[in-house]
């Protein structure tokens, strides 16, 4: 099971933005992280807990290994606006977070 | 440019069935497993199935075990996805998505592309 924190966040252009990603077990680094805009298929950022998918700002990066997740945004832009879901691959069923709502 | 496109949802009622279909361009489709994810409206992402490329392995979710049944052709480069008995908690937008899954000095398993998504509505 994965829990995120918190559900939903406001914050403004330029902030440094944290989003946590809980396991309820250790998943060792086997987590990615999606961008989902409104209306939009989700879309990779962050795989294997720390790479930069090839194209994703560098504004964005992953961390974090066993059981503990983050996700920071370092200088957050209007285009940011979107739900950020983590994802476990250690075990079946792959399991997603539920979510963190990111408002500008 | 890798393309997915998913296609076969609609209304249906409970008890029903649908296939759904996904068709990939863009990449040499038969050299990758491929997945479904849904999302019920206003809710979350929920993985529902995986096959690897050639068909041999297969997984499903135990929300659709035993209901769903996923499948491939490569020489059409499509995926597909049989939902029988479909209930209304089915009801959701459905995408295909392209996994990638690979050894290289540690483990990895992600989805890089995404098709658009096809909503299931499941209603009498």
């Amino acid at each position: 099971q994965m829990t995120q924190s918190p559900s939903s966040l406001s914050a403004s252009v330029g902030d440094r933005v944290t989003i946590t990603c809980q396991a309820s077990q250790d998943i060792s680094n086997y987590l990615n992280w999606y961008q989902q805009k409104p209306g939009k298929a989700p879309n990779l950022l962050i795989y294997g807990a720390s790479h930069l998918e090839r194209g994703v700002p560098s504004r964005f990066s992953g961390g974090g290994s066993g059981t503990d997740f983050t996700l920071t945004i370092n200088g957050l832009q209007p285009e940011d606006t979107a739900t950020y879901y983590c994802q476990q691959y250690d075990t079946l069923p792959l399991t997603f977070g539920g979510g963190t709502k990111v408002e500008i | 440019e890798v393309q997915l496109v998913e296609s076969g949802g609609g209304l249906v009622q409970p008890g029903g069935s649908l296939r759904l279909s996904c068709g990939g361009s863009g990449f040499s489709f038969s050299s990758y497993d491929m997945t479904w994810v849904r999302q019920a409206p206003g809710k979350g992402l929920e993985w529902v199935s995986y096959i690897s490329s050639t068909s041999h392995t297969i997984y499903y979710a135990d929300s659709v075990r035993g209901r769903f049944t996923i499948s491939r052709d490569n020489a059409e480069n499509s995926v597909y996805l049989q939902m029988n008995s479909l209930r209304d908690e089915d009801t959701a937008v459905y995408y295909c998505a392209r996994d990638r899954r690979y050894s290289s000095g540690d483990y990895y398993w992600y989805f890089d592309f995404w098709g658009r998504g096809t909503l299931v509505s499941v209603s009498s």
